[in-house]
């Protein structure tokens, strides 16, 4: 167990519908970074929060979005899902670079 | 923007030997961290080494080792007395000034009776 908890782990959904995936970053970490994993694909940066506040955003689609909460736990909300978004969504957290990256164990989203 | 290139799709190794997967990346940040993670097919993502810039010595968690190369920006993982366990997916990644990771596109490493 990393610390980082993501879920759901799997998720499948019909095109046009919206889901919401949820991460609980380590104890202690502020900072909270989501990453879209396609089939075979290296990890692209979505999203990075910190204390609540976004802090950076990466290739993100307009129908995507983010939060973080007060508990500093992470919501990332894909909306008009199309074929293209099945994919791993990673979410990490870090206290600091020097310590480098926590991964949770992803969701797997299928969209059919 | 940074960039990192893994030029090795995929490499092989046969048990007990040693494999060199390698990495550069593109900066003009002089400060700045260097990481290699592990994604076997559980398709769990775990850190392996990592290396700050500012450190001239190269990074060592017992089998695995680095070769930072600052001035060529190149960052090459060495994986000595190679198991069965080290089959996985290897993505070197970079973070700099925006804190956030920069990955390569990953080489499938494959170990061999």
């Amino acid at each position: 167990d990393s610390g980082v908890t993501q879920t759901p782990k799997h998720l499948i959904t019909a095109t046009g519908q919206r889901v919401t995936l949820r991460c609980s970053p380590r104890s202690g970490d502020l900072s909270v970074y989501w990453y879209q994993q396609s089939l075979d694909q290296g990890l692209q940066f979505l999203i990075q929060y910190y204390n609540g506040e976004e802090r950076a955003k990466g290739n993100i689609l307009e129908r995507f979005s983010a939060q973080q909460f007060p508990d500093l736990h992470s919501e990332l909300n894909l909306s008009s899902l199309e074929l293209g978004d099945s994919a791993l969504y990673f979410c990490a957290s870090s206290v600091g670079q020097a310590y480098g990256y926590t991964f949770g164990s992803g969701t797997r989203l299928t969209v059919v | 923007a940074q960039t990192v290139t893994q030029s090795q799709p995929e490499m092989s190794v046969q048990e007990a030997e040693t494999v060199t997967l390698s990495c550069t990346y593109d900066t003009s940040e002089s400060d700045y961290y260097l990481f290699w993670y592990k994604q076997p097919p559980s398709r769990q993502m775990i850190l392996v080494i990592r290396q700050e810039a500012y450190k001239q010595q190269n990074a060592t968690e017992n089998r695995f080792s680095v070769n930072f190369q600052k001035a060529a920006k190149s960052f090459s993982l060495k994986i000595s007395d190679s198991q069965l366990g080290d089959a996985a997916m290897y993505f070197c990644a970079y973070s700099g000034t925006a804190s956030k990771l920069t990955f390569g596109t990953g080489t499938r490493l494959q170990v061999t009776l």
